[in-house]
């Protein structure tokens, strides 16, 4: 399975509303994650099963999807947000794969 | 803490071998599938290879099958990465990612710091 996001950057200013997507080659099922990288960082876990926030994360974070469309929502956007989003499907696999990456930066 | 450790990173030249680690502490070990994921410098995360909880379940990208290989010593709360044939497009950073492998929760949930490896003459 391939998984294309859009865009493959993004500017935006604290306190905005941004959108992710992610498209599937293939449909799926609800083994779908979005993490946070930021420089030097590992990759952190924001959303998996599609919606379900990781304890921790900030509820400004929300995932939706279905099929071979999902999104990755980051409503109020904050300093520290600004970062490289991946999504990833493990439904089937192997390979379990990621997207290329959006990188959002400030505007 | 809760956490897992990479190590075993470094220069090596190409065609050579390398052997990474992964170091769990703080949690169950044994309960949990880890996978390899790499990141070549400034590219996007490729997942490398999986091992289940108990290595009945092995699997590999077709980039590394034949290479690679993953293993793991639960009484050492401990995953490896024996790299063989090294090239210069395995040069990355290789973090470990533990995996609840459970029906309700499949994803990589807690993630290695990364060991760089990079293969030059």
């Amino acid at each position: 399975i391939q998984l294309t996001q859009s865009p493959s950057s993004l500017s935006a200013s604290v306190g905005d509303r941004v959108t992710i997507t992610c498209r599937a080659s293939e449909v799926m099922s609800s083994y779908f994650a979005w993490y946070q990288q930021k420089p030097g960082k590992a990759p952190k876990l924001l959303i998996y099963g599609v919606s379900t926030l990781e304890s921790g994360v900030p509820s400004r974070f929300s995932g939706s999807g279905s099929g071979t469309h999902f999104t990755l929502t980051i409503s109020g956007l904050q300093p520290e947000d600004f970062a490289t989003y991946y999504c990833q499907q493990m439904n089937i696999y192997p390979p379990i794969t990621f997207g290329q990456g959006t990188r959002l930066e400030i505007k | 803490e809760v956490q897992l450790v990479e190590s075993g990173g470094g220069l090596v030249q190409p065609g050579g071998s390398l052997r990474l680690s992964c170091e769990a502490s703080g949690f169950m070990f044994s309960r949990y599938s880890i996978n390899w994921v790499r990141q070549a410098p400034g590219k996007g995360l490729e997942w490398i290879s999986y091992i289940s909880d108990t290595s009945r379940t092995i699997y590999y990208a077709d980039s590394v099958k034949g290479r690679f290989t993953i293993s793991r010593d639960n009484a050492k709360n401990s995953v490896f990465l024996q790299m063989t044939r090294l090239r210069a497009e395995d040069t990355a950073v290789y973090f470990c990612a533990r995996d609840p492998d459970d029906p309700h929760k499949r994803v990589f949930d807690l993630w290695g710091q990364g060991t760089l490896v990079a293969v030059s003459s």
